[in-house]
């Protein structure tokens, strides 16, 4: 059974770091691109970055270039979100995904990680 | 990356169908074969009902389809049932190999 296990949400201040994990299991993890998506409360899901098999290649959103680093850890089967400068607009639920071939369609979803920026 | 436009309620009674329209442009869901359909319930993570525009993944309902014409798809939902009422989101690829969804469009049951 596929399952992909968030971790690492919390509150954090303005300007502040914190690094999601999402722990993959039940398939062949260095075989998928993986993907985070993130939903504000009470909002639509917003794609924010994505990662080929071995971490050579990733790209972001525009809202979060430049602050956000995702990498992955085929070793552990793990999935990472760095978040850096961290901002009120960033409050949100984060959810690791996994990405079908080719169109990378996400066919399986975490249960999400909540993130809150807040002094 | 502007989202892609959808419709922000849709509703019907048990057994009819509805289409829920989802707009891009030539750079997304006009420009490839790569959009996708999401149904998530309040408090759950989204769940992959159309990917490639009109393929199901295995599980899914046959009552669930989609397609697409130009720079708008669609998913249709035929004899419709209590438990479809959720939030559904489209998403496609991009000109910029980014991903870009919709604004999500929320399903009444009637």
């Amino acid at each position: 059974e596929v399952q992909l296990v968030e971790s690492g949400g919390g509150i954090v201040q303005p300007g502040g770091s914190l690094r999601l994990s999402c722990a993959a299991s039940g398939f062949t993890f260095s075989s998928h691109w993986m993907h985070w998506v993130r939903q504000a409360p009470g909002k639509g899901l917003v794609w924010v970055s994505r990662i080929d098999v071995d971490g050579s290649s990733t790209i972001y959103a525009d809202s979060v270039k430049g602050r956000f680093t995702i990498s992955r850890d085929n070793t552990k089967n793990t999935l990472y979100l760095q978040m850096n400068s961290l901002r009120a607009e960033d409050t949100a639920v984060y959810y690791c995904a996994r990405g079908l071939s080719p169109s990378e369609a996400n066919d399986y979803w975490g249960q999400g990680t909540l993130v809150t920026v807040s002094s | 990356q502007s989202a892609l436009t959808q419709p922000a309620s849709v509703s019907g009674s048990p057994g009819q169908s509805i289409t829920i329209s989802c707009t891009g442009t030539s750079s997304d869901v006009g420009g490839y074969n790569y959009v996708s359909w999401y149904q998530q319930h309040p408090g759950k993570a989204p769940k992959l009902m159309i990917y490639e525009v009109s393929n199901r993944p295995s599980g899914v309902s046959n009552r669930f389809s989609g397609s697409k014409s130009g720079n708008t798809a669609s998913l249709t939902i035929s004899g419709l049932q209590a438990e479809d009422e959720a939030d559904y989101y489209c998403s496609s690829y991009t000109s910029s190999s980014t991903w870009v969804f919709g604004g999500g469009t929320k399903l009444t049951v009637l």
